[in-house]
Parts: structure tokens; C-alpha cells; sequence
């Protein structure tokens, strides 16, 4: 079993949808939880960081930890066709370990 | 700030040639981390090196695989010798501190026929 599970999709939803994408994990001792945007043949870029369980909201986005549960999740409210990328959770103690990425399609 | 400088962006290259991947990162970061990235796997880390020093390189897939990092910066990660199954995109990243935010550079799309 994989320490960090993630939907790999694709996921395609109309504009201004709200889109969830959620990760799941193994590891009790993950401290930190991020996600990460990736468009198509670039790398990676940070998008959201926190390191406690609840909502951390910023600008559209809001990510959710429930350590109890060891999952977490990325909401995007009124999504644009510029949000189309791969989002990557990522999770750490000393190292940063990664989901497979969801690939998310906004249609105009 | 130029970001993480990755060279070449693209190496097609034959089963059994020895590639060589390189990095330059960001001025003043300490950490130094190279990434594999796959349909199937997804983002794995290979090494990573702090002040120039490899820290942790489980990742390493085998005794083919090689990194180095001479001084603050730059690093190559070397393949020798390189099999089909080795295609991916290669990333490396860096950061100030060990739980800060890492940036990536753009990879290298490495296609071993």
C-alpha cells in the first residue's frame, strides 16, 4: 500500500463549478500537507501549505486536513479553464512524499 | 531570481549510453532534491543533498544511478548505463529549509530508446 493515495482522475467539470480533490495516507506522522499545481510539461508549483488539522483558505482555494481520518482536500470554488493542470498532494516529516496527482479539466 | 535551472529539457538517447542531468539551483538554497516522475509512480525522490552533502538516497532506483553535487551550485544525476524503463521526467527542486516551500525546475523529458 502506497503511504500517500490519490484519485488520479481525470476530472472535467463546467466553469464555475466547485471542484474537491482529496488524498488520503498512512503515515501518522506526516506533519506538514501541501498541494502542488502542475500545467502540462512544467514543474510543480506550491499552491497551498499548512501543518494542522482544519480549513486554511486562500483567495478560491481551501485546504482541508482531518488527521483523525488521515485525509485531506483541495476545494476550488468558481473554477476557470486556467485552473486545468495536475494537482499533487504532498505530505512530510523530514522528506516530501507525493500522490499520483489528479488531472482536472475545466470546460468553458 | 532565475529559479531552479534544469539542462537539457529534452535527451532522447539509446539503451546502454550514459546520460548526465543537470541542475543549478536557486542562489542561497541549502537543499537540493532530485525527483522521477511517472504515469505509474508519480513524483518519486531519488536524493537530496544539504550543503552539498547527500543526506538521504533510498530512492535510488540501483547502482546505475549516480548524483553528485561539487559545490552550492550545481548537481548532475547521472544514468549509466541508461534502459528503457528509465524514461520519465526528471526534476530537480530546492529550498532554504527542510519543511519550506521547495521550487522546481522545469525537467528534464529523458526518452531512452
Amino acid at each position: 500500500q502506497k503511504e500517500v493515495e490519490q484519485d488520479p482522475g481525470p476530472l472535467s467539470v463546467p466553469e464555475g463549478a466547485i471542484v474537491s480533490l482529496n488524498c488520503t495516507y498512512s503515515n501518522s506522522a506526516f506533519q506538514y500537507f501541501m498541494w502542488y499545481r502542475q500545467y502540462s510539461r512544467k514543474g510543480p508549483e506550491l499552491l497551498m501549505y499548512t501543518y494542522s488539522s482544519g480549513n486554511k483558505e486562500d483567495g478560491r482555494f481551501t485546504a482541508q486536513v482531518d488527521k483523525s481520518s488521515k485525509y485531506i482536500s483541495l476545494f476550488i470554488r468558481d473554477s476557470q479553464p486556467s485552473d486545468s493542470a495536475t494537482y499533487l498532494c504532498a505530505m512530510s516529516v523530514e522528506k516530501l512524499t507525493f500522490g499520483t496527482g489528479t488531472r482536472l479539466t475545466i470546460i468553458p | 531570481d532565475a529559479g531552479v535551472i534544469q539542462s537539457p529539457r529534452h535527451e532522447v538517447t539509446e539503451m546502454g549510453q550514459e546520460v548526465t542531468l543537470r541542475c543549478k539551483p536557486i542562489s542561497g538554497h541549502d537543499y537540493l532534491f532530485w525527483y522521477r516522475q511517472t504515469m505509474m509512480r508519480g513524483l518519486e525522490l531519488l536524493i537530496y543533498f544539504n550543503n552539498n552533502v547527500p543526506i538521504d538516497d533510498s530512492g535510488m532506483p540501483e547502482d546505475r544511478f549516480s548524483a553528485k553535487m561539487p559545490n552550492a551550485s550545481f548537481s548532475t544525476l547521472k544514468i549509466q548505463p541508461s534502459e528503457p524503463r528509465d524514461s520519465a521526467v526528471y526534476f530537480c527542486a530546492s529550498n532554504r529549509a527542510q519543511t519550506d516551500t521547495q521550487y522546481f525546475g522545469p525537467g528534464t523529458r529523458l526518452t531512452v530508446l
